[in-house]
């Protein structure tokens, strides 16, 4: 079936410094993907999608390009702000289908 | 529009009690789902409506679970006889209809609310 792995966390990082959280996933179809994120005591916005091989998705310098060789999806920021500590989810949606999967999720503290 | 709410956003309750939650999805959206996320993890998949109709529900979803979506607009979940692992949040998220223009390349995105907390005592 479909899943979505994501790497652990929590991730601390010192402000302006590169972010990379990693997501790999196994899907039956042709999946979008999707990384969302959780600010404390809020519900889960979208933070960028990808609905095909090789697109990427940019928001607030944030990236992700959808890999399907290495079925892959990692989020990457050049420069990370205090203001982007919260948890981060990577998704994945098919087409046919109405289920979204998701990530466990990583935490990022960004320390100033 | 306000996006999706859900009420109430924190909910203690004794073990063996009954408990409902509330969705208002955006007005525009027919497409409604719950999901459960406990701490640590990511959201999983309680059950989906497209309009009034449930179309898929989970295995997670026990006898207890019922969700109800009464003329396509609001949503409840009811859980009755709580049980201490139950505490969790429970998210609604809604997403619009898909058109007929729309092609594989079209993504299916849900807006989520706040979600509501529930602690079994």
């Amino acid at each position: 079936g479909d899943s979505v792995t994501q790497m652990e966390g929590p991730v601390t990082l010192s402000e302006e410094a590169f972010l990379t959280i990693n997501c790999t996933y196994t899907a039956t179809g042709y999946p979008s993907l999707f990384w969302y994120v959780q600010y404390p005591g809020e519900g889960l916005q979208l933070l960028l999608k990808a609905t095909k091989a090789d697109d990427k998705g940019s928001n607030k310098g944030f990236e992700a390009t959808y890999r399907k060789e290495t079925t892959s999806f990692h989020l990457e920021k050049g420069s990370v702000q205090v203001s982007d500590s919260a948890v981060y989810f990577c998704a994945l949606n098919e087409w046919d289908f109405n289920k979204f999967y998701f990530g466990s999720g990583t935490k990022l503290n960004v320390k100033p | 529009d306000t996006g999706v709410s859900q009420d109430p956003r924190h909910k203690i309750t004794k073990r063996g009690q009954n408990v409902t939650f509330r969705c208002d999805p955006i007005s525009e959206h027919n497409r409604l789902y719950w999901y459960r996320q406990t701490l640590g993890q990511g959201p999983e998949f309680l059950t989906y409506f497209q309009n009034e109709a449930q179309l898929e529900k989970s295995r997670l979803l026990s006898d207890r679970f019922s969700a109800e979506r009464p003329k396509g607009s609001f949503s409840t979940l009811e859980i009755q006889r709580t049980e201490q692992g139950d505490s969790a949040m429970y998210l609604c998220a809604s997403s619009p209809p898909r058109d007929g223009r729309q092609t594989m390349a079209g993504a299916n995105v849900l807006t989520f609310g706040a979600g509501s907390r529930l602690t079994v005592l």
